[in-house]
């Protein structure tokens, strides 16, 4: 299975901060790579797939960047409305995997 | 508007059966693979399985974790996707979330249902 690491596993950040999440995964994924965001006792929520291609209605302060093993979700300019957890997951073979997480909190 | 809502949830022993449904509305279900995932308590996303549209042979794949006691179906007639659990364990306890992908499957997934919760206890 590939595996997937994020880090850091939570931050600290205010708003208007720049944040920056990264997730490496055990081997190439050819790019198929996505990110989600979840809210307490909530749904996920999709946001980027195919690495950086942004899913329909989401702000353009989110983005995704990279290739390979190595991937970068970035929000430009943290929003009130962002802290949440946030989990990358690749499609390149099953089973799909997804990393741990990163809980975005308020400074 | 899309929308997928998960049924079925409950309490359930161990070795028991279970089906959740996924009734979606708002696009032609037929056309998209339905993905399930599901969140163990205080844990991370699990994918569970999907299954494609029927133009790319309406199959199914699965983690291994589940293989052999989880099956998925649809109904497009419905616009139902569904996820048969048998031989539940406690391990299986978790919320289980359905989600639309593309018609191949394996790919993103775009909308989300709000879940439905599964526990397994004696």
């Amino acid at each position: 299975d590939i595996q997937m690491t994020q880090s850091p596993s939570s931050l600290s950040a205010s708003v208007g901060d720049r944040v920056t999440i990264t997730c490496r995964a055990s081997q190439d994924i050819n790019d198929y790579l996505a990110w989600f965001q979840q809210k307490p006792g909530k749904a996920p929520k999709s946001l980027i797939y195919d690495t950086s291609s942004l899913q329909s209605g989401v702000p353009s302060r989110f983005s995704g960047s990279g290739s390979g093993t190595d991937f970068t979700l970035t929000i430009s300019s943290l929003q009130p409305e962002d802290f949440a957890t946030y989990y990358c997951q690749q499609y390149n073979r099953y089973p799909l995997t997804f990393g741990g997480g990163t809980k975005v909190e308020i400074k | 508007e899309v929308q997928l809502v998960e049924s079925g949830g409950g309490l359930v022993q161990p070795g028991r059966s279970l089906r959740l449904s996924c009734t979606a509305s708002g696009f032609t279900f037929g056309d998209y693979a339905m993905n399930w995932f599901r969140q163990a308590p205080g844990k991370g996303l699990e994918w569970v399985g999907f299954i494609r549209s029927k133009a790319y042979g309406g199959t199914t794949e699965y983690v291994a974790s589940v293989k052999g006691r989880f099956s998925i179906s649809r109904d497009d007639s419905k616009s139902i996707a569904y996820l048969q659990m048998n031989s539940l364990k406690t391990e299986d306890t978790a919320v289980y979330f359905c989600t639309r992908g593309s018609p191949r499957g394996g790919s993103s997934v775009d909308y989300w249902g709000q879940g439905t919760l599964v526990t397994v206890s004696s």
